[in-house]
């Protein structure tokens, strides 16, 4: 069964660094996410993308934010200038017309 | 400003019992989706739906656009039902990411 994949699982980064999270999406969906969700709180959406651009993005998805379909294959979300309040699971989703699929998250510890 | 709701919060069950969790939003939407998040993190969609009903298994989720409420039940529950439950909406207009509850989290007791 096809599935989202996100690199790495866990990611420590010290405050003010750059990250890069990395998500393959099931191959023949056309709309790709990223959601975030805080230790023992909601997931919240991010961003939206579909034809290599933003649908629609959050209050959260600031200008630290960017993400990126570099190639046919892989969707990336970077975090410019990380921040404590940026430590939590990212999920990065696909769909289709239909339900989404998540990938396993990406756990970022900021220090 | 809090667009959906769930309920219960927390919800503890004895392995064979009907299990019911609620939904409640406040704005239009396209669909209405119920994720199951297990403890290590993972999240999977259970359902998508706009209307009616759907049934998977032990698992039934209904929806009633008028009342703006959804429900999802689960028949015969068992230990490895638990997990969080997480109703989510995609609102009208959007560009179809979802908007989430909080979440119930569901023991199953053996």
């Amino acid at each position: 069964e096809p599935e989202v994949t996100q690199t790495p699982s866990h990611q420590v980064t010290q405050m003010g660094q750059e990250v890069i999270l990395r998500c393959v999406p099931i191959s023949n969906h056309l709309y790709f996410y990223w959601y975030r969700q805080i230790l023992g709180q909601k997931v919240e959406f991010l961003v939206s993308f579909y034809n290599n651009e933003i649908s629609e993005k959050s209050e959260i998805f600031d200008d630290q934010f960017s993400v990126e379909r570099p190639d046919g294959s892989n969707f990336t979300l970077k975090i410019r200038s990380t921040k404590l309040e940026d430590s939590a699971m990212y999920f990065c989703a696909s769909s289709g017309l239909g339900e989404q699929y998540f990938g396993p998250g990406t756990r970022l510890t900021v220090t | 400003k809090n667009e959906v709701e769930q309920s219960p919060q927390n919800l503890t069950a004895q392995e064979g019992e009907f299990i019911t969790i609620n939904c409640s939003y406040s704005v239009g939407i396209s669909a209405l989706h119920w994720l199951q998040q297990h403890p290590g993190g993972g999240i999977v969609s259970l359902f998508m739906l706009s209307s009616g009903k759907k049934k998977h298994g032990r698992l039934i989720a209904t929806i009633n656009i008028q009342e703006k409420h959804s429900s999802l039940h689960i028949t015969a529950s068992h230990p490895r039902d638990s997990a969080v439950y997480i109703c989510a909406v995609t609102p009208l207009g959007s560009a179809r990411q979802l908007t989430f509850g909080s979440g119930t989290q569901l023991t199953v007791l053996p």
